[in-house]
């Protein structure tokens, strides 16, 4: 069955430290690939996506992934991070085999000041 | 301003009280669906639906309703509410199959 997998539940780190948040997908087919974060009491909002092409893309706020078909992963990244990025992140993806979008179960991440 | 608007944001009811949640997005999306949000859990989908008239479970469709009459609204329905759907529901919207989700302010719905 297609997943999302999340390894970090819960990761603290001080401000501007760098940050890698690890996403595993589990499906075939035409993979696009979703990093949407959640800050606290507020919707979910887009963050970067994965389509086809460069696999190195970089969306808002100063956040990157990286996709690696081999391993099956599209890993999160920020160099600095801030206080305001505390949050929960979420990485999500579609298959074009189900045409599903199928969520990981998040990561909360709390930047300490 | 380009959005998915839900209503109510908050609401308590009694179990087995209907109610209904309403979402409308002014994209013209095509295709719109229903998240619940529970801790540990992450977001499961209940419903989607890829176009008017066309709907389809989720992951967790249980206890659930939707109806897709017109391309803006895609509300949920709960008939027969019980205190295990006590969550945070969002709307979401896309314009594609591809696309990425366009969220809703989510609905903190608690049934006692």
């Amino acid at each position: 069955a297609q997943s999302v997998s999340q390894h970090n539940h819960h990761v603290i780190l001080s401000e501007a430290a760098s940050l890698e948040l690890g996403c595993n997908y589990s499906y075939g087919g035409t993979v696009n690939l979703f990093w949407y974060v959640q800050y606290p009491g507020q919707h979910l909002q887009l963050l970067l996506k994965y389509f086809s092409g460069d696999p190195l893309v970089k969306g808002i706020k100063g956040f990157e992934a990286e996709f690696i078909k081999s391993k099956f992963s599209f890993n999160l990244r920020k160099p600095s991070v801030q206080w305001s990025d505390t949050a929960e992140y979420f990485c999500a993806g579609y298959s074009s085999n189900t045409g599903k979008l199928i969520f990981g179960q998040g990561t909360t991440l709390q930047v300490k000041p | 301003e380009a959005q998915v608007t839900q209503n109510p944001r908050y609401l308590i009811t009694v179990t087995g009280k209907k109610l209904t949640v309403t979402c409308s997005q002014n994209m013209n999306h095509e295709y719109m669906s229903w998240y619940r949000q529970d801790p540990g859990l992450g977001l499961r989908q209940i419903y989607y639906s890829m176009n008017v008239e066309v709907t389809d479970k989720g992951d967790v469709p249980e206890g659930y309703k939707v109806s897709r009459k017109e391309k803006r609204n895609f509300p949920l329905i709960l008939e027969s509410p019980s205190p295990n759907q006590t969550s945070l529901y969002f709307c979401a919207s896309r314009i594609n199959r591809e696309g990425g989700y366009t969220f809703g302010s989510g609905t903190r719905l608690t049934v006692v």
